[in-house]
């Protein structure tokens, strides 16, 4: 069980745009940046967002985070067939989980 | 290029020790938390532990508190993880990443491929 919580699948077809949950509480999200990562089958985890909403250099920006309260959003436009992929939340965590929590991760299928 | 690269991975049987290694080239590697995070067979990430760019701030995933010891050798330009008292539910891909800032935070913005460890008898 998985301190923040993701759906397990998400799916869309080429060109829409697709959200990602992810919920947590206080001592995680609700007081904490967010950040978020791609992992495309059989590779190592990729930084897309940090600090809630910004994005490292090189990454497209048909991705997008957004946070409110003790939830955040991961936005994908236009929607390719190589966004297919697993992505995870994480954030820092106040309580004694431990300083850094992942979300349980969203299988993202392109139709 | 930036590259981590792991080593020290294997099959050990319950209850053993195992050290793993990252070695970090391409950047200023004593100006950067590090952190080993680990995802076993089939299943999502989990933070394991992290250093601060000194070594002053140190943490660990409830987990492994009290098993495993993270540390990191700046001359050296590498970043260890010392596992004791293994359990079959440590068997999972160990990853090194390169943290963000100085101090932990959860940007890992560099990864390595990882390095296998499989608990078993």
């Amino acid at each position: 069980q998985s301190v923040l919580t993701q759906p397990p699948s998400a799916s869309g077809t080429p060109g829409q745009r697709v959200t990602i949950s992810c919920s947590g509480s206080s001592s995680n999200i609700g007081s904490n940046y967010v950040y978020w990562y791609q992992q495309l089958p059989g590779t190592a985890p990729k930084l897309l967002i940090y600090r809630n909403n910004q994005r490292p250099s090189g990454v497209p920006d048909r991705f997008s985070g957004s946070k409110s309260g003790t939830s955040a959003s991961l936005a994908i436009s236009g929607l390719r067939s190589e966004d297919e992929a697993d992505y995870y939340c994480a954030a820092w965590d106040d309580s004694l989980s431990g300083p850094v929590v992942f979300g349980g991760g969203t299988k993202l299928t392109v139709l | 290029e930036v590259q981590l690269v792991e080593s020290g991975g294997g099959l050990v049987q319950p209850g053993r020790s195992l050290r793993l290694s990252c070695a970090a080239s391409g950047f200023t590697f004593d100006d950067y938390a590090m952190h080993w995070v680990r995802q076993a067979p089939g299943k999502g990430l989990e933070w394991v532990s992290g250093i601060s760019w000194n070594s002053g701030s140190i943490g660990y995933a409830d987990s492994v508190k009290g098993r495993f010891t993270i540390s990191r050798d700046n001359a050296k330009n590498s970043l260890y993880l010392q596992m004791n008292s293994l359990r079959a539910e440590d068997t999972a891909l160990y990853y090194c990443a390169k943290d963000m800032r100085q101090l932990v935070s959860g940007a890992f913005d560099i990864w390595g491929q990882g390095t296998m460890v499989t608990v078993s008898s």
